[in-house]
């Protein structure tokens, strides 16, 4: 099975400030990758995909970079609403499809 | 717009089983694979089973393989998780969620659209 890895595993920013979070496998998936959004007692929300194709309705502001094992996702200015949890998931190869234990935004 | 609707979720005794179920519509269920995750209380995303667009293909996650069956109706546009043999292991919220793309596409195996989540408690 590919093994996610995830740094940090939470962060405290302010608004305005520029988030990157990393995401690696633990073998080459290409750009088979994709990132997710998770609030407290919601549903995750799919925000990036292929590793950088950004999902329809997702603010410009979230992006998305990497291949082979090393990935980031980057909030070029975070918003009150982005305090969430962020998790990468790999579709590279299955059974599993394998999730990063997620990376936790909090405020400062 | 899309919506997928999960139910069947409870508190059940070690050993026994449930049957959860994903009501769906706002799109061509037929022509997607689905998947079930889950979430253990304050942990993290879990993939258990994904089905094709057809239910000729089925796969799991080691942890449920043999235990859990995954299958839908595509006349109901209804996506099912039978679970037997439950285990304590096993509490966790239950979501359906979409591929992105069609079957055969590497884009359905990522999840665009997520139901609310059904909670599956197991406790004597």
């Amino acid at each position: 099975d590919i093994q996610m890895t995830q740094s940090p595993s939470s962060v405290s920013a302010s608004v305005g400030d520029r988030v990157t979070i990393t995401c690696r496998a633990s073998q080459g998936i290409s750009s088979w990758l994709a990132w997710y959004q998770q609030k407290p007692g919601k549903a995750p929300k799919l925000l990036i995909y292929a590793a950088s194709s950004l999902q329809s309705g997702v603010p410009s502001r979230f992006s998305g970079s990497g291949s082979g094992t090393d990935f980031t996702l980057t909030i070029s200015s975070l918003q009150p609403e982005d305090f969430a949890t962020y998790y990468c998931q790999q579709a590279n190869s299955f059974p599993p499809f394998t999730f990063g234990p997620g990376t936790k935004v909090d405020i400062k | 717009q899309v919506q997928l609707v999960e139910s069947g979720g409870g508190v059940v005794q070690p050993g026994r089983s449930l049957r959860l179920s994903c009501a769906a519509s706002g799109f061509t269920f037929s022509s997607y694979g689905m998947h079930w995750v889950r979430q253990a209380p304050g942990k993290g995303l879990e993939w258990v089973a994904v089905i094709s667009y057809d239910g000729s293909n089925k796969y799991y996650a080691d942890s449920v393989k043999g235990r859990f069956t995954i299958s839908r109706d595509n006349s109901k546009n209804t996506l099912y998780l039978q679970m037997n043999s439950l285990r304590a292991e096993d509490t966790a919220v239950y979501y359906c969620a979409k591929g992105l793309e069609q079957w055969l596409v590497r884009g359905a195996y990522y999840f665009d659209y997520w139901g609310q989540g059904t909670l599956v408690t197991v406790s004597s």
